[in-house]
This record gives C-alpha cells, sequence and structure tokens, in this order.
C-alpha cells in the first residue's frame, strides 16, 4: 500500500520569505512523487514531480522540490513567496506498480502568503 | 490545446436520483481517471481507463458507481440511486499513456450536492 503524509493543515507565511510545504510518503516500490496545486473553485495543476535522477526537482512558477530518500520525504520550497501563491497544495506518490496507474494523493496543506 | 473538460460544473439532486458526469479528456490521452474530492476524506481514487483494458474499478465504493468510456475517449461516470454521503467534487483526469511518471493533468471538477 502507498501512502502520503502531508503533517500541516495550514502554513502561514509572509510575502518575500521561503517557504516549505511538508510531505512525506511510504511505498512499497520506487517513489514517483507529484505536487499539485489547486486554487479555489479551479482543478488541480501540476507543479512538478520526481522520478529519478537529481533529488532537486524544479518546477512551475518558481516552486522546487527536494527528494529525501532516506527521510522518505518530498517538501516543496520557494525561495520568495508571492500572494497569489496562497493556495492549496497536495502532494501525490505512485510507484505505478500493478495494474492500477493512480495517484494516492497527501490531504492537502493551505498556504497562505500574507502580504 | 484544450485541457481535460467536465460536465456539469454544479448538479445537485434530490436523495435516491441517479446522476451522470461527463469528462473529456485531453486529445491524445490514453489514460483516463476518477477521483472525488470530500471534506474530510481528501482526494479518493475511484476509477482507472487505459486503453482498451479493462477499466481498475478498485476505487469505487459501492456498486451504485459505474463508469463507462466510448470510445477510448469520452468517459461519463454514474452514480445511482445517490445519497447524501455521494456529495463531493467529483475530478476526472487523464495522462498521455499511463507509463511511468506521466503526469495526470485535471479537470475542473462537477460539483455534486445531494439534498
Amino acid at each position: 500500500a502507498q501512502s502520503v503524509a502531508q503533517p500541516e493543515d495550514q502554513v502561514n507565511v509572509a510575502e518575500g520569505n521561503p517557504l516549505t510545504v511538508k510531505c512525506t510518503y511510504s511505498v512499497s516500490g520506487n517513489p514517483y512523487l507529484f505536487w499539485y496545486v489547486q486554487y479555489p473553485n479551479r482543478g488541480l495543476q501540476f507543479l512538478l514531480k520526481y522520478i529519478t535522477g537529481d533529488n532537486l526537482v524544479k518546477g512551475s512558477y518558481g516552486f522546487e522540490a527536494e527528494f529525501n530518500k532516506s527521510q522518505t520525504s518530498f517538501h516543496l520550497k520557494k525561495p520568495s513567496a508571492l500572494v497569489s501563491d496562497s493556495a492549496l497544495y497536495f502532494c501525490a506518490v505512485s510507484d505505478f506498480s500493478g495494474s492500477a496507474r493512480q495517484l494516492t494523493f497527501g490531504s492537502g496543506t493551505q498556504l497562505t502568503v500574507l502580504p | 490545446g484544450a485541457g481535460v473538460s467536465q460536465s456539469p460544473s454544479n448538479k445537485v439532486t434530490e436523495k435516491g436520483k441517479d446522476v451522470e458526469l461527463r469528462c473529456d479528456p485531453i486529445s491524445g490521452h490514453t489514460a483516463l481517471y476518477w477521483y472525488r474530492q470530500s471534506l474530510g476524506q481528501g482526494l479518493e481514487f475511484l476509477i482507472y481507463f487505459q486503453g482498451n483494458s479493462a477499466p481498475d474499478k478498485s476505487g469505487l465504493p459501492s456498486d451504485r458507481f459505474s463508469a463507462e468510456r466510448t470510445g477510448g475517449s469520452v468517459s461519463t461516470l454514474t452514480i445511482q440511486r445517490t445519497q447524501q454521503e455521494d456529495s463531493a467534487v467529483y475530478l476526472c483526469a487523464s495522462s498521455l499513456a499511463a507509463t511511468l511518471g506521466d503526469e495526470q493533468f485535471f479537470g475542473p471538477g462537477t460539483r455534486l450536492t445531494v439534498l
């Protein structure tokens, strides 16, 4: 079975400060990790993914994430937060084993960037 | 190009009625997924289609839920004899080929309210 934990329901950060949204995962095979963002009344938008290779992955809107195998983590980061980054962020994982290809999502973290 | 589209955007129905939700995936995407997003439950996988293969129905919560995909493109999720606990946002996603690491592209969702 695969699972994802996002330990913080809410993260507040001041505009211009660095932000981190935490994610830890559990899979039996090799992890394929994703971050998605959801704006109000919108579907999920893909931000970035880790498949293999460099542990630091860069994605859309200046976001990046660091894969840490020993800590089974995939935290989302941005060096300088914008008010427009305020949204709901989901971490997801799959080991793409078996016949299914679905993602298992974390519970989401609401990011609020304060002006 | 167009993204994943879903219709209707909102659906209000009475308990016991049947509803149909529609998803148009991105052209050329062979994999299609249905998820449900509800308060307190996060994002739950429902069903997955890959090409002409038999769908993975492992996430369907009861036999009141069914889905089909015609011609490898449009998909319809049907909920029979709706219950109040079916109220949620139903999200459809598609990906290119469901190979390892393909990101999923999500539609805006259908908000279902069962009175």
